[in-house]
């Protein structure tokens, strides 16, 4: 049974501050990362992937992932208010189309 | 606009009373998918599609029927709905090049 654990928080941060968001995955094969915003009662939203060993870096958001330590990262800088949400994991297998989700972890930024 | 849609977004129903949630996308994508999301148990895979009349369960299909005769429609079908299934629903739909995911606005079904 693949699995991919988050801790579910509450993680709270002040506003301007690094938040970091850090997801585990069992399945040495996965072969694709990515990290969902999901706000109450929303639809998960895409906001980063990341394939290959190192860091990613698209405006505030940074993944980084660790194959080796089957370990993978999201920091968010300048923390705002509207980034308080629900930070979903997921993970796919090699030649798979299935995800695989940790259950998330809900991130409160304090204004 | 690549889309996924999702009809109806709120359901009530009463136990036993079949009911169909349609889930379409534009996106030509020959993968499809339906998670239910609970509290606490997170994002939990359904069934899915690989293809015109290719299904296959996920991890709790238990309850659930699929089908997909067209490309674009993946309908959810609860043929006899228990409280249980009272959850949010979500039909997904990634490209193939880069397996991340497009998901529809959900569907909230209570089952009294």
């Amino acid at each position: 049974q693949k699995e991919v654990e988050q801790n579910s928080g509450p993680l709270s941060v002040p506003e301007g501050a690094i938040a970091s968001l850090n997801c585990t995955y069992s399945d040495r094969g996965s072969q694709s990362f990515f990290w969902y915003r999901q706000y109450s009662g929303k639809s998960p939203e895409l906001i980063m992937s990341i394939y290959s060993n190192g860091d990613k870096e698209d405006g505030r958001f940074t993944a980084q992932l660790n194959k080796a330590s089957q370990y993978v990262s999201l920091l968010i800088r300048d923390s705002q208010p509207s980034d308080s949400a629900t930070y979903l994991c997921a993970v796919r297998g090699a030649g798979s189309y299935q995800l695989t989700f940790g259950k998330g972890t809900k991130l409160s930024v304090i204004p | 606009e690549a889309q996924v849609t999702q009809n109806p977004r709120y359901l009530i129903t009463v136990t036993g009373k079949k009911l169909t949630v349609t889930c379409s996308q534009n996106m030509n994508h020959e993968y499809m998918s339906w998670y239910r999301q609970d509290p606490g148990l997170g994002l939990r895979q359904i069934y899915y599609s690989m293809n015109v009349e290719v299904t296959d369960k996920g991890d709790v299909p238990e309850g659930y029927k699929v089908s997909r005769k067209e490309k674009r429609n993946f309908p959810l079908i609860l043929e006899s709905p228990s409280p249980n299934q009272t959850s949010l629903y979500f039909c997904a739909s990634p490209p193939f090049y880069d397996g991340s995911a497009n998901f529809g606005a959900g569907t909230r079904l209570s089952v009294l």
